[in-house]
């Protein structure tokens, strides 16, 4: 059984175009995140979405839009790609934000790595 | 703000050698510590975790102890495999600010040699 999975595991495209990354977790969690590893393997959090609603987002361009249809689903939308977009992308979820919880383990994707040409 | 800082790979070892990869942290107040694997072409896994001081996080003969004195996390291994070989990644998450994201270390890769 796949606790978080991500779609597609690959991604080459143009710059310019518009792209869709989809996860999904079937752990039952309140919230779900996207990270950005960089060619160097440095992650960084970019979204963070608790029961549908968006509780982090960083400093990143208004092109990456994140949608949370549901709050098994956390779906990260792309447009206008450039070639510094390229990365791979790591989806995340964990039981709740709930302040009283002593820490909240983060189940991570297998990743989508993104190639801009 | 939190930051982690961890030891620059790669790490070189033989087999069954004893291996640390050093980590110290920078955070307000008492945040939970982690360390995740990634083998190549694979996403993050978590190796393990440490919520308070002194606690020791172990699996799969990795340890490591929250050391709130140094603001340190080490991972250590008495001796290590080729399968080991991976990068190896600490974080931490911290509590107080209602911000539920990990901030991670720049991972440190480990190449075991036969």
């Amino acid at each position: 059984d796949t606790a978080v999975s991500q779609t597609p595991k690959y991604l080459v495209t143009q710059m310019g175009n518009d792209k869709s990354i989809k996860c999904e977790q079937n752990l039952g969690h309140d919230t779900m995140y996207w990270y950005k590893q960089d060619s160097k393997k440095f992650l960084k959090i970019m979204f963070s979405y608790n029961n549908k609603e968006l509780i982090i987002n960083e400093t990143v361009p208004n092109r990456f839009s994140p949608k949370s249809p549901d709050k098994a689903h956390l779906n990260l939308h792309i447009n206008s790609l450039e070639l510094g977009d390229s990365a791979v992308y790591f989806c995340a979820s964990s039981p709740t934000t709930d302040y009283e919880a002593p820490y909240n383990e983060q189940f991570f994707g297998p990743g989508t790595r993104l190639t801009v040409l | 703000g939190n930051s982690v800082t961890q030891m620059e790979g790669p790490v070189t070892l033989s087999e069954e050698a004893f291996l640390t990869i050093n980590c110290t942290y920078t955070a307000t107040g008492y945040p939970s510590l982690f360390w995740y694997v990634q083998y190549p072409g694979e996403g993050l896994q978590l190796l393990l975790k440490a919520t308070k001081a002194d606690d020791k996080g172990s699996n799969k003969g990795f340890e490591a102890t929250y050391r709130k004195e140094t603001t340190s996390f080490h991972l250590e291994k008495g001796s290590v495999q080729v399968s080991d070989s991976a990068v190896y990644f600490c974080a931490l998450l911290h509590m107080d600010t209602g911000r539920r994201a990990l901030t991670f270390g720049s991972g440190t890769r480990l190449q075991v040699q036969p």
